[in-house]
């Protein structure tokens, strides 16, 4: 079935850690993704997206993902966190295999100590 | 410019009941989606509509029908409300289908007793 997976469900780091979060698709077809962020108590906003170009994207906040074709993946990195980045982050994809839809992961929560 | 506008935030249901959701979407976007987010599901595709027609529409029950108006503005509605059907509804707007980038309201919090 098509799907969108978020590897982890949760995320424990520290101040200045790296962070990765991984992200599956398996949808087929021309595929624009996204990945969406949503901070306590805020309504969900955009991060990050990848149309086409440059597998390699950034977004706000120092925030990059990239975009392997061959792995059907578009993992979500930042070199150092900070504790602002406390939040639960989606990826999500469009597909035109799939119709109009915008399909989300379950979320990925991470929480930043300082 | 205002951003998507949901009504009510909260409201509080019991089982068998129906309810209708509102959403106002941005200014000049003429998509609508809407989302179920629960703990343990996350986000779930309900429906998208573009200029008043139905464009796509997700994996869930007849109970749950959409709508929207010359204006934009959408609407969701549940009938016979099930426990299950307790979640957040999201809306979100965007200026034209199949972008992907979609601007969300805070959302409806509906609790069903």
């Amino acid at each position: 079935a098509q799907s969108v997976s978020q590897h982890n469900h949760h995320v424990i780091l520290s101040e200045a850690a790296s962070l990765e979060l991984g992200c599956n698709y398996s949808y087929g077809g021309t595929v624009n993704l996204f990945w969406y962020v949503q901070y306590p108590g805020q309504h969900l906003q955009l991060l990050l997206k990848y149309f086409s170009g440059d597998p390699l994207v950034k977004g706000i906040k120092g925030f990059e993902a990239e975009f392997i074709k061959s792995k059907f993946s578009f993992n979500l990195r930042k070199p150092s966190v900070q504790w602002s980045d406390t939040a639960e982050y989606f990826c999500a994809v469009i597909s035109n295999q799939a119709g109009t839809a915008l399909i989300f992961g379950k979320g990925t929560t991470l929480s930043v100590s300082s | 410019k205002a951003g998507v506008t949901q009504t009510p935030r909260y409201l509080i249901k019991t089982r068998g009941q129906q309810v209708t959701l509102s959403c106002s979407p941005i200014s000049g976007h003429r998509s609508v989606s809407w989302y179920q987010q629960t703990p343990g599901q996350g986000l779930q595709f309900l429906f998208e509509y573009f200029s008043e027609t139905q464009r796509n529409k997700g994996n869930f029950p007849g109970r749950f029908s959409g709508r929207q108006f010359s204006n934009s503005r959408s609407e969701m509605n549940v009938s016979t409300l099930e426990l299950g059907d307790s979640a957040l509804y999201l809306c979100a707007s965007s200026l034209g289908s199949f972008t992907g980038e979609l601007f969300f309201g805070e959302g409806s919090r509906l609790t069903v007793l």
